[in-house]
């Protein structure tokens, strides 16, 4: 079955610093891959995906998420955080060709300190 | 841009009670879903539909069914509302996949309804 682990439950980084959030995945077949932002009380924001093509994609925000094959990795960067990133980030994997239903990992807290 | 509205931001039901969430979205997608959020779990699927009428069971659908009458509309049904159903639920649209320009495309999320049964 198509999944994705996001490993830490928290990432913590000083406002100006690089952000990575951490995504692995497992597929049969080739992965797609997308991932999602949410605000306190909000529902969940598209940044960017993976469909095939370059391995690294540029999103919203100045987002962009590195795919490895060889690693199974999918992680979200971002060169300088910035406060108002602070949010919850998931990691997703298409599940079936016939649809596109998607399957979510735990989510990310990341906590941006000024 | 895709608006996906749910009826209700906060809501507060009674254990027993026939619950109805209602969410709206205004692109003309053919593919609805209905999520439940819970921290340190994620997001997992309860029920989505790729048409009017047609719906699939997701990973979590006991205690649960749906309703899609209409294209714009997809609502969720609590039979009996159980505390365990105290969750943030969260409902998506998404073009079908099976055109050219529906395929990998990303879920549209409404803001939530957190719903707490006492």
């Amino acid at each position: 079955a198509q999944s994705v682990a996001q490993p830490e439950d928290q990432v913590n980084v000083a406002e100006g610093n690089p952000l990575t959030v951490k995504c692995t995945y497992s597929v049969s077949g080739n992965p797609y891959l997308f991932w999602y932002v949410q605000y306190p009380n909000r529902g969940l924001q598209f940044l960017l995906k993976y469909i095939t093509g370059d391995n690294l994609v540029k999103g919203s925000y100045g987002f962009e998420a590195e795919f490895n094959k060889s690693q199974t990795s999918f992680h979200l960067k971002k060169p300088s955080a910035l406060v108002s990133d602070s949010a919850l980030y998931f990691c997703a994997v298409r599940v079936f060709y016939g649809n596109n239903r998607l399957a979510f990992g735990k989510g990310n807290q990341v906590v941006v300190i000024p | 841009d895709v608006k996906v509205t749910q009826s209700s931001r906060y809501l507060v039901k009674r254990t027993g009670e026939k619950v109805f969430l209602e969410c709206v979205q205004d692109m003309d997608h053919e593919n609805m879903f209905w999520y439940r959020q819970d921290p340190g779990l994620g997001l997992r699927l309860i029920y989505f539909s790729y048409d009017v009428k047609m719906k699939e069971k997701g990973d979590i659908p006991e205690g649960y069914s749906v309703s899609r009458e209409k294209k714009e509309r997809f609502s969720l049904i609590l039979e009996s509302a159980s505390t365990n159903q105290t969750s943030m639920y969260l409902c998506a649209s998404s073009l079908a996949p099976h055109t050219k320009t529906g395929l990998n495309q990303p879920q549209h999320f409404g803001d939530g309804t957190r719903l707490s049964i006492l």
